[in-house]
């Protein structure tokens, strides 16, 4: 079973508008992270967000935040005020206590000017 | 502050050969990921070393090996290499003893194998 969900293979955004991307995960551990990491044409991975299974408050890093909704499994990533450069493929991941990295299939952002 | 290097960036084989890539992680990091991410798809974990041992193993066959050193640096050896093996590698390093969970990755080493 897929441990990490994203269904949106491709999704599009007028620049200066908010974009949210959706990721849900399946796990029975208790103890877990969620990542987002954001992956442009040259190929290098580059992290973004953290939350954690016990964080009582959604993450934030500038413009990157990070809807945890935790009895539904959900922890969708929100853009606000989307530039030229955030055109990429953004990957959600899940590591359970005591595992390694799941990724997700990802969702490829095109921001239109 | 240096970040995670790899090399090389580029690399082409012939199926059956035998390749070697490397991984430089973060100043201060103590652990390093493999991950191999094929064309269109999310990265797949290989393994991971921790204290010059491997610690964790994804599902791959035994022809991916690889080895840490006493610098915390890396290599991912693959033999009998195939065509499918053709992708992007990425390395990740992130530091066990702090518990951070962040993994910070490195540029990549793509693969053809033809």
């Amino acid at each position: 079973a897929q441990k990490i969900t994203q269904t949106q293979p491709g999704m599009f955004v007028q620049e200066k508008e908010a974009v949210t991307l959706d990721c849900t995960y399946d796990t029975s551990d208790p103890s877990y992270g969620l990542f987002w990491y954001k992956q442009p044409s040259s190929g290098e991975m580059i992290f973004l967000i953290y939350q954690g299974s016990y964080d009582q408050q959604n993450a934030t890093e500038g413009r990157y935040s990070l809807n945890f909704q935790k009895a539904r499994k959900s922890a969708n990533l929100v853009i606000s005020a989307s530039q030229l450069g955030d055109s990429a493929m953004y990957f959600c991941a899940m590591r359970e206590w005591g595992q390694n990295f799941v990724f997700g299939p990802g969702t490829r952002l095109s921001v239109l000017p | 502050d240096a970040g995670v290097t790899q090399s090389p960036t580029h690399l082409i084989k012939t199926r059956g050969q035998q390749v070697t890539l490397r991984c430089s992680p973060k100043s201060g990091h103590d652990t390093v990921s493999w991950y191999q991410q094929a064309l269109g798809q999310g990265p797949q974990f290989i393994f991971q070393y921790y204290e010059e041992e491997e610690r964790q193993r994804g599902n791959f066959p035994d022809r991916f090996s690889g080895h840490q050193f006493p610098n915390y640096s890396s290599e991912l050896n693959v033999n009998a290499l195939l065509l499918g093996d053709s992708a992007l590698y990425l390395c990740a390093s992130s530091q066990t003893t702090s518990g951070e969970e962040t993994q910070y990755f490195g540029p990549g080493t793509r693969l053809l194998v033809l």
